[in-house]
């Protein structure tokens, strides 16, 4: 089944700074990636997503890439606030969806 | 907006006993989904559901799991008999088509803690 790894688990950085998050993915089958941000005691949200025809999308201060070649895609996240900070996990789908293991997003003011 | 609702938020259980987790997924999505998620780990999917029946479900969701719509709104997630490790945060979600390549949107979850 699909396995998706997610990079680095944990990312601090100052505000206006931009922030990288990067995952991989292990079935070539797989066809779309969302990036969820979940803050404290909520339920997932998606953000963004790509699908596997397309390799870069943007929506104001969020973009993600998408290299179907090296089965990785990332989140960028520009001009980072504080509000900004939370818990951010992609996932790979085809028949079901497989979330990476997260990255704890900190973004200081 | 529109959202997933799920009831209750927090639910305490004992060992050995049967639980129901309810959701409301939005009005016009036609699949569903759980996921589970242990404090502090990944979201993990469950099963997907779509026309009355399930259409995947992972390794994790075993004889002792059961999905069901029971009338036009409700979708619910059934434990028949609950372990320690089945405390987690349950998620329900829902999708306009699926299962990959479509919008899913989570609920808020329900606090599943089992003693």
């Amino acid at each position: 089944g699909e396995n998706v790894e997610q990079h680095p688990s944990t990312l601090s950085v100052q505000e206006g700074d931009s922030a990288v998050i990067k995952c991989t993915y292990s079935d070539s089958a797989s066809n779309y990636f969302p990036w969820y941000k979940q803050e404290l005691g909520k339920g997932p949200q998606l953000i963004i997503d790509i699908r596997s025809n397309v390799g870069e999308k943007k929506d104001q201060r969020i973009a993600v890439t998408l290299n179907k070649t090296a089965k990785h895609f990332s989140l960028h996240i520009t001009e980072t606030q504080p509000e900004d900070s939370a818990v951010y996990f992609c996932a790979a789908a085809n028949n079901d969806m497989r979330f990476g293991a997260g990255t704890r997003l900190t973004v200081k003011p | 907006e529109p959202e997933v609702t799920q009831t209750p938020s927090h639910q305490v259980t004992q060992m050995g006993q049967e639980v129901i987790l309810r959701c409301v997924p939005i009005s016009n999505h036609l699949y569903f989904y759980w996921y589970r998620q242990i404090l502090g780990q990944k979201v993990e999917f469950l099963v997907s559901f779509y026309n009355n029946e399930i259409s995947e479900k992972s390794e994790i969701f075993d004889d002792q799991f059961s999905v069901e719509r029971p009338d036009g709104s409700n979708f619910t997630l059934k434990i028949r008999s609950t372990k320690l490790e089945d405390s987690a945060m349950y998620f329900c979600a829902s999708s306009v088509q699926g299962q990959g390549g479509y919008e899913q949107y989570f609920g808020p979850g329900t606090r599943l803690t089992v003693t």
